[in-house]
């Protein structure tokens, strides 16, 4: 079945820097557009940006645009995303979720929790 | 910020019906089509329905979708006390460039 498991969370100091995880099983990674969805504690869904298939193409939200790079490895059927100048709105649980490049989601994994915080 | 607005919160007794609605603009839902995403509390989000109005297998036909103009729908019918969880609407942006999600209801059974 499908299985995606996000990994790399964790407390960092704001302006630091994280790389989150997604491990991809149970389907061919390279057929499917990648996300990454965040949520803040007891907030809303937000998304945070989307990465095609091949990784031609990558879209971003205005509050991460500059600072997070998502990319994936087919290969290692591993997806990621690099997190500079971490600030504490960046506080949240970071979702992977697959789907086309304008959704539908149709699997997520459990979420891996970053915390910015000094 | 979220860009489509829902309820917050929408409440109805066992085997009621409920509506969630989602209001969106011309970029948004207006030119694209809506999904919807249930979240169990403590859980990983779930597609409910995509597309405006399609069931995922396994997902039960109590949920149904529409989309009209630059709004959607989300209707749950038969209420059961395993529905309370949070329900998000989510869209492409063509403004934006990216996706969009709704600020989310919180559906009680009461």
């Amino acid at each position: 079945q499908v299985q995606l498991v996000e990994s790399g969370g964790g407390v960092v100091q704001p302006g630091r820097s994280l790389r989150l995880s997604c491990a991809a099983s149970g389907f061919t990674l390279s057929s499917y557009a990648m996300h990454w969805v965040r949520q803040a504690p007891g907030k809303g869904l937000e998304w945070v940006a989307v990465i095609s298939f091949d990784g031609s193409k990558k879209y971003y939200a205005d509050s991460v645009k500059g600072r997070f790079t998502i990319s994936r490895d087919n290969s290692k059927n591993t997806l990621y995303v690099q997190m500079n100048s971490l600030r504490a709105e960046d506080t949240a649980v970071y979702f992977c979720a697959r789907g086309g490049i304008q959704g539908p989601f149709d699997s997520w994994g459990q979420g891996t929790l970053v915390i910015v915080s000094s | 910020q979220s860009v489509l607005t829902q309820p917050p919160s929408v409440s109805e007794a066992p085997r009621q019906r409920v509506t969630i609605s989602c209001s969106g603009s011309s970029s948004n839902i207006g030119n694209n089509a809506v999904n919807w995403y249930q979240q169990l509390p403590g859980k990983a989000p779930k597609l409910l329905i995509y597309y405006d109005d399609l069931l995922p297998s396994g997902v039960s036909d109590r949920f149904s979708g529409s989309r009209s103009g630059t709004s959607a729908s989300l209707a749950i019918s038969g209420l059961q006390s395993e529905d309370e969880a949070d329900y998000y609407c989510a869209a492409w942006d063509d403004s934006l460039n990216g996706d969009v999600f709704g600020t989310g209801t919180k559906v009680t059974v009461l």
